[in-house]
């Protein structure tokens, strides 16, 4: 079946440490976004990618860092930079720049800073 | 793109009609109206999309007023399984960029018995 794989689901990090979650896709989607989400809130943009070898910061970029060398993979690295990591991130992807804004999720990874 | 207000939560008898309202009224005509949802602790889900004339598929339908400043989705059997986040977003079409869609807090839909 096609979609998104993000792991690992669950993740516990000590402060000052890097972590990279992984996000890859089989459905052949040109454009991937990583998303953050806190408890009770809604999903904030965090970087997007519309081809390999480019991607843009979204609108909380601070902290993270990403790459796309790769059309099936965009990882996600949380750095010691990123003062409140803990959160829910998701990955997704859509089908490219002139997409109908169909946006197809994964599962999620939670983050938890010890 | 342009903001949408939607009640924090509602409540819905299993069996009967969820109906989810959105108010978009400073949507701009090229602007379409988006429905996600989200069940607890996984992904949002693409539910439906509209630009003026109501919409249907196989999980809800898509009411869209005349002058395109509210909308209703509307999912006529409700059941426990579609408690969750139900997101109403607005987004242009094929401007050239990604689909930076911007999630709210949207409105936590709860089916009982």
């Amino acid at each position: 079946d096609g979609g998104i794989t993000q792991s690992p689901k669950y993740l516990f990090r000590k402060e000052g440490q890097n972590v990279t979650l992984s996000c890859e896709q089989n459905l052949n989607h040109d454009a991937m976004y990583w998303y953050r989400q806190d408890p009770g809130q809604g999903l904030r943009l965090i970087y997007y990618s519309q081809i390999v070898n480019d991607f843009q910061k979204g609108d909380i970029a601070e902290g993270y860092s990403v790459s796309r060398e790769k059309k099936e993979s965009f990882p996600l690295t949380v750095t010691s930079a990123q003062k409140n990591p803990t959160a829910f991130y998701l990955c997704a992807s859509s089908s490219g720049l002139s997409g109908a804004n169909v946006l197809t999720f994964g599962a999620g990874s939670r983050l938890t800073v010890l | 793109d342009a903001k949408t207000t939607q009640p924090p939560s509602m409540d819905c008898a299993e069996g009967r009609a969820a109906n989810l309202p959105c108010n978009h009224s400073t949507i701009s005509g090229n602007e379409y109206v988006y429905w996600y949802r989200q069940i607890h602790s996984q992904g949002p889900q693409y539910i439906i999309h509209g630009l003026k004339n109501n919409e249907t598929n196989e999980m809800a339908s898509l009411i869209i007023t005349e002058d395109r400043k509210s909308s209703t989705l509307i999912l006529p059997h409700a059941t426990l399984r579609d408690t969750a986040v139900y997101y109403c977003i607005v987004r242009v079409v094929g401007t050239g960029t990604a689909s930076k869609l911007t999630f709210g807090t949207g409105t936590r839909l709860q089916v009982t018995l």
